[in-house]
């Protein structure tokens, strides 16, 4: 099992750009979430999915959007890059019944 | 909204002796989850120990237990036989349904 993988490790965006971090997982859960880390900050749960077709915002939604039409995969789009989106991007899928959370390796996102 | 607070920024102990990092939350709900996560250098998130809120017994994992007091909202990490290895930040959170938070960090250096 690959796990929890993410694509790109790294990308510096200029403001006003749009792009999309990439999340898939392998291990056929059901919920997966998208976290922001910033420094002096714990992660932050900007999107998550309950399921394929069913998203929902957390605690700091605002200026990403989130679809989910499979199981595996679950991308996080930035739709007008701004440098308060300067930040670290992770991915996670969460075990149906311990409720375990499985990280992905992280996306370092520069907003010039 | 659930707060989780770690006042602990940073904390240092020496190699093969014991050191408790504490975290204190705030929530109204009676059932819900806590954990606490390691990231090394490398970045990855990586589970240490989890504590259903409706268990009294506190969790143990090798090396790592809890002192979960639940009337004091209070959820404090003990790793005993400290090694190097143990250098990195620690992240509590806590869980209830799709909202996952997390507190601000405290940073380990295990010294030799």
């Amino acid at each position: 099992n690959a796990g929890v993988t993410q694509t790109p490790k790294f990308q510096v965006l200029k403001t006003g750009q749009s792009m999309t971090l990439q999340c898939a997982q392998d291990m056929n859960h059901e919920y997966m979430s998208w976290y922001r880390q910033d420094p002096g900050m714990g992660l932050r749960l900007i999107h998550y999915s309950v399921g394929a077709g069913i998203t929902d915002q957390g605690e700091v939604p605002n200026g990403y959007n989130v679809s989910r039409s499979t199981t595996e995969d679950f991308p996080l789009r930035l739709l007008s890059a701004a440098p308060s989106q300067t930040s670290v991007y992770f991915c996670a899928s969460r075990h149906p019944t311990n409720d375990e959370q499985f990280f992905g390796p992280g996306t370092r996102l520069t907003v010039l | 909204a659930q707060t989780v607070t770690q006042s602990q920024p940073e904390m240092s102990v020496q190699e093969a002796e014991t050191v408790t990092l504490s975290c204190t939350y705030d929530t109204s709900e009676n059932n819900y989850y806590l954990f606490w996560y390691k990231q090394p250098p490398s970045r990855q998130m990586i589970l240490v120990i989890r504590q259903e809120a409706y268990k009294q017994q506190n969790a143990t994992e090798n090396r790592f237990s809890v002192n979960f007091q639940k009337a004091a909202k209070s959820f404090s990490l003990k790793i005993s036989d400290s090694q190097l290895g143990d250098t990195a930040m620690y992240f509590c959170a806590f869980m209830k349904h799709y909202d996952m938070r997390f507190g601000a960090g405290t940073r380990l250096t295990v010294k030799p």
